[in-house]
């Protein structure tokens, strides 16, 4: 009954660092999308997927790349760390582009 | 103005009482309404959905979507110290070729024994 995984939970960087963030999801649903949630700002959407091997960006993607090489992965890439990606990252994913998404338990990213 | 506009809160009741959170959007293009209950640090967790205008009862819970008005609610029965969290509605819209989630401002809640 696992849902949405997300791993790691918690990373500390510093600036100019990489790393990748992994979502996994045992749904088997198309559609997976990446959000950064920052205080004030609410959920934002930074990249999403319509299914394996697609990719699209969404409204803050500067910074961030993404793949999604099988369809329960969905893969979160920082090339070079800033301190402004600093946020609580959350992987989310639907049945259809227009049905209720299904949230991991995010990914805390401090960038020193 | 904001696509969902929530009322934010924060709210503190008695445990046993009637909590009525609710939201007003202005997009007609919404697709599904949804309620989150968000833990802190956790994910936002779908508490209830519904595509249609009506009630949709689930337990202590009960959904109402009014689309004539713009107008949705959640209300939570005989409310309980755990359900203490931020509650979150979402609407969703098609967004290119996939789709996107329009949350609302969010309404902390507290349920004190």
């Amino acid at each position: 009954n696992a849902g949405v995984t997300q791993t790691p939970k918690f990373r500390v960087l510093k600036t100019g660092q990489s790393m990748t963030l992994l979502c996994a999801q045992d749904m088997n649903h198309e559609y997976m999308y990446w959000y950064r949630q920052d205080p004030g700002m609410g959920l934002r959407l930074i990249h999403y997927s319509v299914g394996e091997g697609t990719t699209a960006k969404g409204e803050v993607p500067d910074g961030y790349n993404v793949s999604r090489l099988k369809k329960q992965n969905f893969l979160l890439g920082l090339e070079s760390a800033a301190p402004s990606q600093t946020s609580v990252y959350f992987c989310a994913s639907s049945y259809g582009p227009d049905q209720p998404q299904h949230f991991g338990d995010g990914t805390r990213l401090s960038i020193l | 103005q904001k696509e969902v506009e929530q009322d934010p809160g924060p709210l503190s009741v008695p445990e046993g009482a009637i909590v009525s959170l609710n939201c007003t959007y202005s997009n007609s293009a919404f697709q599904y309404f949804m309620w989150y209950r968000q833990y802190s640090r956790k994910g936002p967790e779908l508490l209830m959905y519904t595509y249609s205008s009506g009630n949709k009862e689930d337990g202590r819970f009960t959904a109402q979507v009014d689309k004539s008005s713009k107008y949705i609610s959640l209300f939570i029965r005989d409310s309980q110290p755990s359900d203490s969290a931020t509650y979150l509605c979402a609407m969703t819209v098609l967004y290119n070729q996939g789709g996107k989630l329009i949350f609302g401002q969010g309404t902390e809640l507290s349920v004190k024994p």
